[in-house]
């Protein structure tokens, strides 16, 4: 089955910390992203990777860092979580971007900082 | 720039009747524009997508939208709603070409009465 998976789903922790949220697509995707989302917000983008090595920031890129070494794999990575960062995270990944392809969406992340 | 407006952050409609969820866009260049959904503790699903073809178009579930260029907008409608219609709904758009970036509107949620 086409899917996008992330783990873990559900996470509490506490500020300074360091986590990883690893996210994982087995559809041969180039591109790769990640979102958070935030009540009245939307969805907003944290930093994106169209291929392998290549990664770039998004709208709100501070506090955080990824790495793409594997064209499956995207994992986020909180070196310092703090409170605001508390939020529902989203992986995405697609074939392309430009030319309207579908972006395919992992089941979220919720974590919690205290 | 590149910006998306859901004139609405929360829509009631019983079921059995139409529903309307509004959607402005503002693009430099051609764009692509899509709708998804995301029912209570889901991921974002694929409702329908615009890439320069058809300005109505048609997607899942009996949901369906028109593109019009004179108004900016890429509103999403359905003849009779159903319960299971209840969910959170984003516009987003992204261009055509170049820029590998997507913009979500803020989404609107849509409660079904019965």
């Amino acid at each position: 089955e086409a899917q996008v998976t992330q783990n873990p789903r559900y996470l509490i922790t506490v500020t300074g910390k360091k986590l990883t949220v690893t996210c994982s697509q087995n559809m041969n995707h180039e591109y790769m992203s990640w979102y958070r989302q935030d009540p009245g917000l939307g969805l907003r983008q944290i930093y994106y990777s169209m291929n392998v090595e290549v990664t770039d920031k998004g709208d709100v890129p501070e506090g955080y860092k990824v790495s793409r070494k594997e064209k499956r794999n995207f994992p986020l990575i909180l070196e310092s979580p703090s409170p605001n960062q508390t939020s529902l995270y989203f992986c995405a990944s697609s074939t392309r971007l430009a030319g309207g392809y579908e972006q395919y969406f992992g089941p979220g992340t919720r974590l919690t900082v205290t | 720039a590149q910006s998306v407006t859901q004139l609405d952050s929360h829509v009631s409609v019983s079921e059995g009747t139409p529903v309307l969820l509004r959607c402005n866009y503002s693009s430099s260049y051609s764009p692509s524009l899509f709708w998804y959904v995301q029912h209570p503790n889901k991921g974002l699903q694929l409702l329908l997508k615009y890439t320069s073809a058809a300005t109505l178009v048609k997607g899942i579930n009996g949901f369906e939208a028109e593109f019009k260029k004179s108004e900016t907008s890429f509103h999403l409608t359905k003849p009779s709603a159903h319960m299971s219609d209840a969910a959170e709904y984003f516009c987003v758009v992204s261009f055509n070409f170049g820029n590998e970036k997507l913009t979500f509107g803020t989404g609107t949620r849509l409660t079904i009465i019965p």
